[in-house]
């Protein structure tokens, strides 16, 4: 599989700032998605992460609050903007598609994930 | 939309145990489906996949059928250890990106 790493980790942050997280993956990949998962939950899709083109945000999400960036086939950035105590949560880049023989279409990798506090 | 139902925990067991963790979908077309496994602290792991029907997918001893007739995918275990602990979630990918269950989490005792 690929290898895939997120920063920060971690982070604590207060209300009102905002939190810039990165995803480098070590292969070029076709589709990388961004995920939350809150305390004790699932995953939920927020976006899809498209290279040179404004990112697919799923119900609920929106660009404003979430907006994300694909400048090449390896990286993303997702910020969470004006932070609440409800943005505390977990978050994750995954990726999928065609990149040589490390990746089917049908499979999706996930990163370590960034683990979010909201003060 | 497509969407995966899988059985409410927690889940309890002695050690050697046999598990079975229940997971049924909905879809159109033909998914692939998938188990995770997201051990306590960690990332997300791909654990294992089925991509058509009848297919049975395997790792470290889990085993999971693809049924189209009951639209299901349960995850089998025969002998669980207490590294086994960990959040199992059962997920589908058809045309969209995956789509998750809301994760099972399991407990082993020794």
């Amino acid at each position: 599989s690929a290898v895939i790493s997120q920063k920060p980790s971690r982070d604590i942050c207060q209300r009102g700032t905002s939190l810039t997280i990165q995803c480098q993956v070590d292969s070029q990949v076709t589709m990388m998605f961004w995920y939350r998962q809150q305390p004790g939950q699932s995953l939920t899709l927020i976006a899809t992460a498209n290279q040179g083109s404004e990112a697919t945000y799923e119900s609920g999400f929106v660009i404003d609050k979430f907006p994300i960036s694909r400048p090449n086939l390896t990286f993303s950035t997702l910020t969470v903007s004006n932070m609440s105590p409800e943005d505390s949560s977990i978050y994750l880049c995954s990726v999928g598609g065609l990149a040589g023989d490390k990746i089917t279409y049908n499979e999706q990798f996930f990163g370590p994930g960034t683990r979010l506090t909201v003060l | 939309g497509d969407s995966v139902t899988q059985m409410e925990g927690p889940v309890t067991l002695s050690e050697e145990a046999f598990l079975t963790i229940n997971c049924t979908y909905t879809a159109t077309g033909y998914p692939s489906l998938f188990w995770y496994v997201q051990y306590p602290g960690e990332g997300l792991q791909l654990l294992l996949k089925a991509t058509k029907a009848d297919d049975k997918g395997s790792n470290k001893g889990f085993e999971a059928t693809y049924r189209k007739e009951t639209t299901s995918f349960h995850l089998e275990k025969g002998s669980v250890q207490v590294s086994d602990s960990a959040v199992y979630f059962c997920a589908l990918k058809g045309n969209t990106p995956l789509v998750f269950g809301k994760g099972t989490r399991l407990s082993v005792i020794a």
